[in-house]
């Protein structure tokens, strides 16, 4: 069964580093997603990417980050200047395209850890 | 910001007997909701979902309910099973776009 795979499985940065999350979506699906929980936190919405381009994102979602899909397969998270309040589960997510509203599946995250 | 809401942190249930998890929303333009399960250490797994224009959908031992007017729906889980022990989120989304908006987590633990 296809899904989505996210490396690395855990990350740990300085405060004031650059970091880079990278993720593979569904190979048929045409929408990304990131998503962050913060521990004991709920799951919270980032940004999605369709068609090349950002359609939504959140308020966490500051100039600080950026996404990307460099290639056919992967879509990347980019956090420029980590702070420490960045430290969370990083989750990407693909979906089907088309008019209707179509599932979400999730990768298995990237823990980042901001010391 | 508590549009998507599970009042119970935790539910504790007998192998064989049903699970029910409850969802509270507030946002009127909801179409569309989903759970998900999750595992310690995994991303959030796809369960089911429902459009607001149903009001019931049924996969297997899992069933959703959406009641619209009382701004509610619920997960059944019959019969429940050790492996049914995780982390369940209900989650939304409007129908302006793709967002999910998820609530806090129930955990589940299915006893033997």
């Amino acid at each position: 069964e296809p899904e989505v795979t996210q490396t690395p499985s855990h990350q740990v940065t300085q405060m004031g580093q650059e970091v880079i999350l990278r993720c593979v979506p569904i190979s048929n699906h045409l929408y990304f997603y990131w998503y962050r929980q913060i521990l004991g936190q709920k799951v919270e919405f980032l940004v999605s990417f369709y068609n090349n381009e950002i359609s939504e994102k959140s308020e966490i979602f500051d100039d600080q980050f950026s996404v990307e899909r460099p290639d056919g397969s992967n879509f990347t998270l980019k956090i420029r200047s980590t702070k420490l309040e960045d430290s969370a589960m990083y989750f990407c997510a693909s979906s089907e395209g088309g008019l209707e509203f179509h599932e979400q599946y999730f990768g298995p995250g990237t823990r980042l850890t901001v010391t | 910001d508590q549009q998507v809401k599970q009042n119970s942190p935790s539910l504790s249930v007998q192998e064989g007997r049903i699970s029910i998890l409850n969802c509270d929303y507030t946002n009127s333009m909801f179409d569309y909701f989903l759970w998900y399960k999750k595992y310690p250490a995994e991303g959030p797994t796809f369960l089911i979902s429902i459009s607001s224009i149903k009001d019931k959908n049924e996969d297997g031992r899992f069933t959703v309910f959406l009641n619209k007017s009382a701004k509610h729906l619920s997960l059944h889980i019959v019969p429940s099973q050790p492996g049914d022990s995780a982390v369940y989120f209900c989650a939304a989304v409007n129908n302006a776009g793709n967002m999910l908006t998820f609530g806090g987590g129930t955990r589940l633990m299915v006893k033997p």
